[in-house]
């Protein structure tokens, strides 16, 4: 069964640190690309951060600089390490994979969209 | 970048049908989309991908009253026959080197 399951949330003092990690069975991490997405309380779905496949790494601009997305992949494991949290950080973290789709035309484009979310792990930050 | 549109609220009685738009910024209509349910206080769910043609792909389990279609940037989501555990927020999302989600549409089955 393909799943993924996050942990190390918790409560959190503004400024300090955490590492969220999202194991994963049934598939393997590093074949996909992978994203972090949050949501703050009461609010929507907001993208954090992807690693391809390959390895390349983006972030929000809300988290760039303090936020490092990674994988083991001997772990079948992804990583968010997120530093100099603040206040607005507080929400539900969710990993995510991705999977992708072409679109052929004078230029063929693949399209990557999340099929499989985890459950979620809650970070507080508090001020 | 695209942005994806969405209302932030529907309603539609139980055992009724309902359709949901996620609407595709200008020069960005012919993208993929995701849509995602997500019920109150769980995770998000994956439904379908959805292309601009109106060809779309369900994930497992996903019910058949759930379908989808495309009229030039808009992208629909169709409930039929609701039930009441499809109270839910659901979410368009596209991809632009990076994911990005439309705002959401809380769906409150009357």
């Amino acid at each position: 069964e393909v799943q993924l399951v996050e942990t190390g949330g918790g409560l959190i003092q503004s400024g300090g640190s955490l590492r969220l990690s999202c194991a994963a069975s049934g598939f393997t991490v590093s074949s996909h690309y992978m994203s972090w997405v949050r949501q703050a309380p009461g609010k929507g779905l907001e993208w954090v951060s992807v690693i391809y496949s390959a390895g390349t790494t983006y972030y929000a601009d809300s988290v760039r600089g303090r936020f490092t997305i990674s994988r083991d992949d001997s772990k079948n494991t992804l990583f968010l390490q997120m530093n100099s949290l603040r206040a607005e950080d507080t929400a539900v973290y969710y990993c995510a994979r991705q999977v992708n789709s072409m679109v052929r035309g004078v230029v063929s484009y693949y399209y990557y969209y999340m099929d499989v979310w985890g459950k979620g792990t809650t970070v507080t930050v508090s001020s | 970048q695209p942005v994806l549109t969405q209302s932030s609220s529907a309603s539609a009685s139980l055992g009724s049908s309902v359709k949901l738009t996620c609407t595709l910024s200008s020069g960005h209509s012919s993208y993929i989309i995701a849509w995602h349910q997500q019920q109150p206080g769980k995770a998000p769910r994956y439904l379908m991908k959805l292309e601009g043609s109106g060809s779309y792909n369900k994930g497992s389990g996903v019910p058949d009253r759930f379908s989808g279609s495309s009229s030039g940037a808009d992208r629909y989501l169709t409930i039929s026959n609701l039930q009441s555990e499809d109270e839910a927020d659901y979410y368009c999302e596209t991809w632009d080197g990076n994911p990005v989600f439309g705002g959401g549409t809380k769906l409150t089955v009357l």
